[in-house]
């Protein structure tokens, strides 16, 4: 399967533990972005990169969330302290560079903060 | 703020017949969209994309059409089958790197 992959799949956790989730994209993509998705609404968008830059944030929840691409291949979402009101769906979507590129998603990490 | 929507929360059809899901859009600069299929427990599937120089786009099964006069955007679906029952998105890109969407229609297939 050359699709994009995210790793874990399901995550539990307690409230103020850190998570990291991580995802492959599929690996001609040089663009890869981050999305969040709650029950019964559309992705909303996070953070995006161009190979290992990180090319805007400004829609990161807040500073307990930061992505990283180290390499431009995988990149990884952590989320520090979580919240109750973190548990949701997050996406991750690779595509070739440009903005009229479809953008192809994984199955996401759900998490859910008990 | 400007932002993608949907006409029908849930559509329901029989199997066989031909699906129609609306989507209106309110960004003018909006120059691409894409259909998505999500299947619970599943990330959204790329289905089909149009861009704004077109007014209708084919594939397998599925139609696409763009009125940018009234800012609407149509998903057809010929011959429905039961695989097809999901939640369907779509999605504008103003020229960026952002995607926005709206909050989806479910499509529920009656056999």
């Amino acid at each position: 399967d050359t699709g994009v992959s995210q790793d874990p799949r399901h995550k539990i956790t307690k409230r103020g533990q850190n998570v990291t989730f991580r995802c492959d994209p599929i690996s001609e993509h040089n663009r890869l972005y981050w999305y969040r998705q709650t029950l019964g609404q559309g992705p909303e968008f996070l953070t995006y990169f161009q190979n290992e830059a990180q090319l805007e944030k400004s829609r990161l929840l807040s500073d307990r969330f930061s992505a990283e691409r180290p390499k431009g291949s995988f990149s990884t979402l952590e989320i520090q302290r979580t919240e109750q009101g973190d548990s949701a769906m997050y996406l991750c979507a690779s595509s070739n560079p440009g903005s009229l590129e479809p953008q192809h998603f994984g199955d996401g990490t759900r998490l859910s903060i008990l | 703020g400007e932002s993608v929507g949907l006409h029908l929360p849930t559509l329901s059809v029989q199997e066989g017949d031909n699906s129609i899901i609306n989507c209106a859009y309110s960004n003018s600069a909006s120059d691409y969209f894409i259909w998505y299929k999500q299947e619970s427990g599943k990330g959204p599937q790329f289905i089909i994309d149009i861009r704004s120089n077109m007014d209708k786009r084919q594939g397998q099964r599925v139609t696409v059409l763009l009125n940018k006069t009234v800012k609407h955007l149509s998903l057809q679906i010929a011959a429905t089958q039961p695989g097809d029952s999901a939640v369907y998105f779509c999605a504008e890109n103003a020229g960026s790197y952002q995607l926005t969407f709206g909050k989806g229609t479910k499509l529920s297939v009656i056999p």
